[in-house]
C-alpha cells in the first residue's frame, strides 16, 4: 500500500476553518484518497474521498494537488464536535478490500 | 436504519480462553471487515468476509478466525487469548467487496480486555 504522511496533531479555534494536510508522494494513478475520522470512544467514520478532482460534501471538502502527491481536508467551520483523529488513506482500486490506517492527525478544537 | 451493531460492547477474558465477537452489518451491506485497534494506534485490518468467504486477510495469526452467515452477519473468534490481544475490535460493513471508491461504515467496537 502507498504510504501517507500526516502531522501528529493540530489545533484550531472553534468556528474557524481547518486545513488538514496529507502527503502521499508515491500515489499511483488508480489510488483513491479517502479520509476517515475517529471521535473519542467511537469507531471510525467516513468523511470524504476523491480521485483527481476536488470534492465537497456536507461534512468537508477535499482539495487534491494537481500532481496528486498531496491533499488537504478542509473543515469549513470547526466545532468542538470535530475534535477527533483524522486519517488519510490511499485505496488502490485493484485490491481495494481493506483500509490501511496510519496514526492520523489528532485535531484539537478550542473555544 | 440501524447502522453497524456489535456485541458485546465490553468483555473481560482470561489468558488462554477463547472469545467470540459478533457484528451485524448496516442494512443492505453484504461485506464485513474486522479491525483490531490497540490503545493509541490506528485500526489494523484482520480480515474481510464477502459472500460467506474470507476474501482478504491481514497479518494476524491463525488464532484469529471468522465466519459470515447467509444474512451477512459475522463473527470473529480468537483462540488461546494472549494479553496482547487486549484491544478495541471494530467491525466495518460495506458493499460488494468494498470497492475502492466506496465507503465503509464502522460499529462502535467491542473492548476486549485479557487478564
Amino acid at each position: 500500500d502507498a504510504k501517507t504522511t500526516q502531522p501528529n496533531s493540530m489545533e484550531s479555534n472553534e468556528e474557524e476553518p481547518v486545513h488538514l494536510p496529507c502527503n502521499h508522494s508515491t500515489i499511483s494513478g488508480t489510488d483513491y484518497i479517502h479520509w476517515y475520522r475517529q471521535l473519542p470512544s467511537q469507531g471510525p467514520e467516513y468523511v470524504i474521498h476523491g480521485l483527481t478532482s476536488n470534492v465537497n460534501n456536507r461534512m468537508a471538502s477535499l482539495a487534491i494537488a494537481e500532481d496528486r502527491k498531496s491533499s488537504t481536508l478542509i473543515l469549513h467551520r470547526a466545532t468542538l464536535r470535530d475534535a477527533a483523529v483524522y486519517y488519510c488513506i490511499l485505496r488502490y482500486s485493484g485490491t481495494a478490500s481493506k483500509l490501511t490506517f496510519g496514526t492520523g492527525t489528532r485535531l484539537q478544537v478550542t473555544l | 436504519d440501524a447502522g453497524v451493531t456489535q456485541s458485546p460492547t465490553h468483555l473481560i477474558k482470561t489468558r488462554g480462553q477463547q472469545v467470540t465477537l459478533r457484528c451485524s452489518p448496516k442494512s443492505g451491506h453484504d461485506t464485513v471487515s474486522w479491525y483490531q485497534q490497540a490503545l493509541g494506534q490506528g485500526p489494523q485490518f484482520i480480515f474481510q468476509y464477502y459472500e460467506e468467504e474470507e476474501r482478504q486477510r491481514g497479518n494476524f495469526p491463525d488464532r484469529f478466525s471468522g465466519h459470515q452467515f447467509p444474512n451477512y452477519s459475522s463473527e470473529l473468534n480468537v483462540n488461546a487469548l494472549l494479553l496482547g490481544d487486549s484491544a478495541l475490535y471494530l467491525c466495518a460493513s460495506s458493499l460488494e467487496g468494498f470497492r475502492a471508491n466506496t465507503e465503509a461504515f464502522f460499529g462502535q467496537g467491542t473492548r476486549l480486555t485479557v487478564v
